[in-house]
């Protein structure tokens, strides 16, 4: 299930389902968006992602979806592996701007 | 790929004193690094644009005399937290971008642990 409140929104998912994160992003003019994995004190780790022209984009397990008319952005990662645990963030660009904006977060936890 | 690092990873201090963390940037000349500073269970908060050769430009509401960064070659950037309290304690992280890279060209570092006692 989905929990949100004081500590980041977390997302609970069994093993080898499917998880689905979201992002609302708040720059209209953005045109680019990456989403990024963090474990555990560690920095961000790239993981996938869109420029504007597109609206879905296929990586090895993930797949990111872009509805630009509700600013909205998903992350699906496919058959989650323990390994997926982690802080997942969306982060949001403006092309000849070099400055990142991330999103809040969400904390997947998979249950083995 | 392009690598990053950050030195120290851990830093536990004094209140008072002055810590200098540093970005290197491993396998390419990065002219613009980013100091980003992280708390608990919170997002990425960019807190300064480091460029090579000149002043570092702060976002709104970060002291940069509190918070200061030197970007003196192309493959180095240094914050130093002068005169740290615990409130300055965090989780601080930079990021590297690479010029001859379009579109997904800022690379992280693996961060730094500041506690001020």
């Amino acid at each position: 299930g989905e929990s949100v409140g004081l500590h980041l929104p977390t997302l609970s998912v069994q093993e080898g389902d499917n998880s689905i994160i979201n992002c609302a992003y708040s720059n209209s003019a953005s045109d680019y968006f990456i989403w990024y994995k963090q474990e555990s004190g560690k920095g961000p780790q790239f993981i996938i992602d869109i420029r504007s022209n597109m609206d879905k984009r296929q990586g090895q397990r993930v797949t990111v979806l872009l509805n630009k008319t509700v600013k909205h952005l998903s992350l699906q990662i496919a058959a989650t592996q323990p390994g997926d645990s982690a802080v997942y963030f969306c982060a949001e660009k403006v092309n000849g701007n070099n400055r990142l904006a991330f999103g809040k977060g969400n904390q997947v936890v998979v249950i083995p | 790929g392009a690598v990053v690092s950050q030195h120290p990873s851990r830093v536990i201090c004094k209140s008072g004193t002055s810590v200098k963390i540093e970005c290197r940037s491993l396998d390419f000349q990065a002219t613009t690094m980013f100091w980003y500073r992280q708390f608990p269970k919170k997002s990425l908060m960019l807190m300064a644009t480091s460029n090579e050769g000149s002043k570092a430009t702060y976002e709104q509401g970060v002291e940069k005399d509190k918070f200061l960064i030197n970007h003196a070659s192309l493959t180095l950037s240094t914050l130093t937290v002068t005169s740290a309290h615990p409130e300055d304690s965090s989780f601080y992280i930079c990021s590297a971008r690479d010029p001859s890279v379009s579109y997904n060209e800022q690379f992280f570092g693996p961060g730094t642990r500041l506690t001020v006692l």
